[in-house]
């Protein structure tokens, strides 16, 4: 069973970069896409982005200039950076398997999730 | 504002049915684009329930189903079981976002 586990600052201040990695165990993330999603307080679910295991990487246009994944294969993990934070950017943040091996692909693994605030 | 259009709350009774409607448009569901739904209870790992518009991974139980006609798509639920009470959210792609989307989700009361 594919387990993952957000980890990371749950407080950032405004203006900083926002880091979140994702620990993968009960498989490699070896050829497969992983991405991030967030959710803000009282708000529905928003796809960050994605990665595949060997680096490409894809993101919502909405956020795009400010978000970087990256994965390390050799420790299994996978991470987020989302620069200059404002409040806006408080959310419950997912880390998620993408399968991309139908017509619309889905997340069939989940991270718990985490808060990060964004506050002086 | 999410893409994807749910109730924000539905109930029923143990051992009834209910269903969660999934509206969107010719950009996402209208455009061919599948439907999956994820059942979450807080502070839990959100769960693929449904993929592929009517697919159940190993595991879920068949009183969960889905179905999707033109734009809108369906989450049933027969044979409520107190278990149930959860956030249901529904997920598709959208071309013109270029975007993976979700329903705003919708909150299920087993009363």
């Amino acid at each position: 069973q594919v387990q993952l586990q957000e980890s990371g600052p749950g407080l950032v201040k405004p203006s900083e970069t926002l880091s979140l990695t994702c620990t993968v165990s009960g498989g490699s993330i070896s050829g497969y896409y992983w991405s991030w999603i967030r959710q803000p307080p009282g708000k529905g679910l928003e796809w960050i982005g994605y990665i595949y295991y060997s680096g490409n990487t894809n993101y919502n246009p909405s956020l795009k200039s400010r978000v970087t994944i990256s994965a390390d294969t050799s420790k299994n993990q996978f991470s987020l950076k989302l620069s200059s934070v404002t409040a806006a950017d408080t959310a419950v943040y997912y880390c998620a398997r993408l399968l991309m091996t139908t017509v619309t692909p889905y997340f069939d693994y989940w991270g718990q999730g985490t808060l990060v605030t964004v506050s002086s | 504002q999410s893409v994807l259009t749910q109730p924000p709350s539905v109930s029923g009774a143990p051992g009834q049915r209910v269903t969660i409607s999934c509206t969107g448009s010719s950009s996402n569901i209208g455009a061919g684009y599948d439907v999956h739904w994820y059942q979450h209870l807080p502070g839990t790992a959100p769960k693929l329930l449904i993929f592929g518009n009517s697919n159940r991974p190993s595991g879920v139980p068949d009183r969960f189903s889905g179905s999707k006609s033109g734009t809108s798509a369906s989450l049933a639920i027969t044979g409520l079981q107190a278990e149930d009470e959860a956030d249901y959210y529904c997920q598709s792609y959208d071309r013109s976002l270029s975007d993976w989307v979700f329903g705003g989700g919708t909150k299920l009361t087993v009363l």
